[in-house]
């Protein structure tokens, strides 16, 4: 299994640019995040999907949209590039019972963007 | 004041040293604990989780709860140098999936020198 895997590694936008974010995972799990990380903090809950279908904001939706049309894939859209959206980017997933057991959320690799 | 604090460090110690990392927080509603190694340049990666209050030890590692005092721990015994990464605490209130998602700490920045 390649886990979860996030394409691009690295990408400089100019502010007002769009870019797609990819992120896929091959563990056939039902949940998928994603999370901003910014310099000396803590990650933050931009998007969460529940299933194919099914998204709901985190704490900073702004300037992000999501879509989910498999449970495979959960690409993050930036519409017009902003220098607050600088940072790194990370996808997660796990396979959830709801709230009957604990369950892991696994990390893709990130992607570091830079908006100028 | 923020959800969960901890120190980002650097914390820089001897190999074979004792570390002790924590993280407090103020949401009582969080029941689940976990400590995630991020190294480098790479996605974290959870090493131990813990529900409510408690210890939990897994080899070198071990997690404590305190939730009175809203509190947790993670020990690393005979420290490595390739312990050497940023350490950061999770919190959920639910079963981590969902509208809880993940809190997450600042992370700490663990040295270990050889």
């Amino acid at each position: 299994n390649a886990g979860v895997t996030q394409t691009p590694k690295f990408r400089i936008l100019k502010i007002g640019q769009s870019m797609t974010l990819q992120c896929a995972q091959d563990m056939n799990h039902n949940y998928m995040y994603w999370y901003r990380q910014d310099p000396g903090m803590g990650l933050k809950l931009i998007y969460y999907s529940v299933g194919a279908g099914i998204t709901d904001k985190g704490e900073v939706p702004n300037g992000y949209n999501v879509s989910r049309s498999t449970t495979e894939d959960f690409p993050l859209r930036l519409e017009l590039a902003a220098p607050s959206q600088t940072s790194v980017y990370f996808c997660a997933s796990s396979y959830s019972l709801g709230h009957l057991s604990y369950n892991e959320q696994f990390f893709g690799p990130g992607t570091r963007l830079t908006v100028l | 004041q923020k959800e969960v604090e901890q120190d980002p460090g650097p914390l820089s110690v001897p190999e074979g040293a004792i570390v002790s990392l924590n993280c407090t927080y103020s949401n009582s509603a969080f029941q689940y604990f976990m400590w995630y190694r991020q190294y480098s340049r790479k996605g974290p990666e959870l090493l131990m989780y813990t529900y409510s209050s408690g210890n939990k030890e897994d080899g070198r590692f071990t997690a404590q709860v305190d939730k009175s005092s809203k509190y947790i721990s993670l020990f690393i015994r005979d420290s490595q140098p390739s312990d050497s990464a940023t350490y950061l605490c999770a919190m959920s209130a639910g079963s981590g999936g969902g509208a809880d998602g993940l809190t997450f700490g600042k992370g700490t920045h663990l040295i270990i020198q050889p």
